[in-house]
């Protein structure tokens, strides 16, 4: 059973570009999650997606961030007219279901440098 | 307020000794999940224990094991005699029942350096 899967590893971009960065739940779980990882920092989220659906996008960015999760392919976050703040570790999590019990499996995470 | 504190932003111990690295919380749900990750200097996360808010007993799984004092609201990982392995950066995070949007809030993380 493959776990969560992300791509690219490393992404480097010029300002003013886009960063797409997907994620491929582990086989099962239709539930997504996305957080950010500043230098230093712990892990913040940003946005949470079932299938079709974004179920909570509070952490996210109100201006260049979205994010997507269709009902055939990888769930997608999309930076537009990145920035140099931009750059962070992008980890997904998946879980099969919600609750308190439910454990997040991790991607290996994107790492995003803006330059 | 922070939902989750991680007062120790570095540990050393020496190769098979134990070691706790503390983890506070704050929430008003009733029902929670706390869970301990590591992230190696790869960078991936690594699922380790996980506590719920009801549970009676504190959770072990091989050498670690959970110290949950829910009345203090900490939730402190014990490693068991230590390896080089454990070195890593640590996170505690929590789950609120409560939250619709089901997100996790992590601490800031402690980083665990084990002393050959």
């Amino acid at each position: 059973n493959a776990g969560v899967m992300q791509n690219p590893r490393h992404l480097v971009r010029r300002r003013g570009q886009e960063a797409r960065l997907r994620c491929s739940p582990m086989k099962g779980h239709s539930h997504v999650y996305w957080y950010r990882q500043l230098p230093e920092e712990g892990l913040k989220f940003m946005v949470y997606l079932q299938k079709e659906n974004i179920i909570d996008e509070s952490g996210m960015p109100k201006e260049r961030f979205s994010a997507e999760f269709p009902k055939e392919g990888p769930s997608i976050l999309r930076i537009q007219q990145v920035v140099r703040g931009d750059s962070a570790a992008y980890f997904c999590a998946s879980s099969p279901g919600q609750g308190a019990r439910e454990t997040q499996y991790f991607g290996p995470g994107t790492r995003l440098l803006v330059l | 307020a922070q939902k989750i504190t991680q007062t120790q932003p570095g540990m050393f111990v020496q190769e098979k000794e134990a070691v706790t690295l503390d983890c506070t919380y704050d929430t008003s749900d009733p029902s929670y999940g706390l869970f301990w990750y590591k992230q190696p200097s790869s960078g991936e996360m690594i699922f380790l224990i996980y506590q719920g808010s009801y549970d009676q007993q504190n959770a072990t799984e091989g050498r670690y094991s959970l110290n949950f004092q829910k009345a203090r609201k900490s939730a402190n990982l014990v490693i068991s005699a230590s390896q080089l392995g454990d070195s890593a950066m640590y996170f505690c995070a929590m789950r609120e029942m409560g939250n619709t949007g089901n997100q996790f809030y992590f601490g800031t993380g402690t980083s665990l350096t084990v002393i050959p």
